[in-house]
């Protein structure tokens, strides 16, 4: 059972314009939510974070947002440009008690492709 | 400040043999994570060490195991090879085990025949 869900596989977006990535979640005890972004032929990059305790947190053209009674984070990219045509990936953390490790669970990614 | 570093970068094995992966956290990072990524099934979480210790463990079968040296390096296992285990395997570091930041070397790509 998939705890973080990316339901699109896929996302075309015309330079310019702002693309919007979509993750779901269903484990309410995450409070700790990441964007990472990768790239063929190599790991993941760190983009943005949201704490459960937010709701937006903006970084240049990335704001992240967060809707925790829906269970829903998004992504919004603008003005998106080709170089941000990767694969997005949405990750949860669960602190599960004091003294132990965190661990990110992620979805299984969303490809943006964005057009010139 | 180098990134995260992962021998070998590629690697073909058959079914039945093992294999050991190597993974060179950011310098004054001690904690290290990896994960497996399948096509359609995203990163998947194997196990954490801190301090030369397993500190969480996902679900995953015995035959997948790791260690952590003093010097902060990690090493993953897999023992008895399937090709459903064909994959990239990712390696993560952070300063410290509840730092939600990680940081993630460029893989390792796993093909079993």
């Amino acid at each position: 059972d998939q705890q973080v869900k990316q339901n699109s596989p896929s996302l075309s977006v015309q330079e310019g314009r702002i693309s919007i990535l979509n993750c779901d979640y269903t484990n309410s005890m995450f409070d700790y939510f990441l964007w990472y972004k990768k790239y063929p032929a190599e790991g993941p990059t760190f983009l943005i974070s949201i704490s459960s305790i937010k709701d937006k947190n903006e970084d240049g053209r990335f704001t992240v947002f967060l809707n925790k009674s829906a269970k829903h984070l998004s992504l919004h990219i603008v003005p998106s440009q080709p170089g941000d045509s990767a694969v997005y990936f949405c990750a949860a953390s669960l602190d599960f008690s004091s003294g132990s490790a965190r661990q990110l669970t992620f979805g299984s990614g969303t490809q943006l492709t964005v057009l010139p | 400040k180098a990134g995260v570093t992962q021998t070998p970068r590629y690697l073909i094995k058959t079914r039945g043999q093992q294999v050991t992966l190597s993974c060179s956290p950011i310098s004054g990072h001690r904690s290290v994570s990896w994960y497996q990524q399948t096509p359609g099934q995203g990163l998947q979480f194997l196990f954490e060490y801190f301090s030369e210790t397993q500190r969480n463990k996902g679900n995953f079968p015995g035959r997948f195991s790791g260690r952590q040296f003093s010097n902060s390096r990690s090493e993953m296992n897999v023992s008895t090879l399937e090709l459903g285990d064909s994959a990239l395997y990712l390696c993560a570091s952070s300063l410290l085990p509840n730092t939600d930041t990680q940081y993630f070397g460029p893989g390792t790509r796993l093909t079993v025949l």
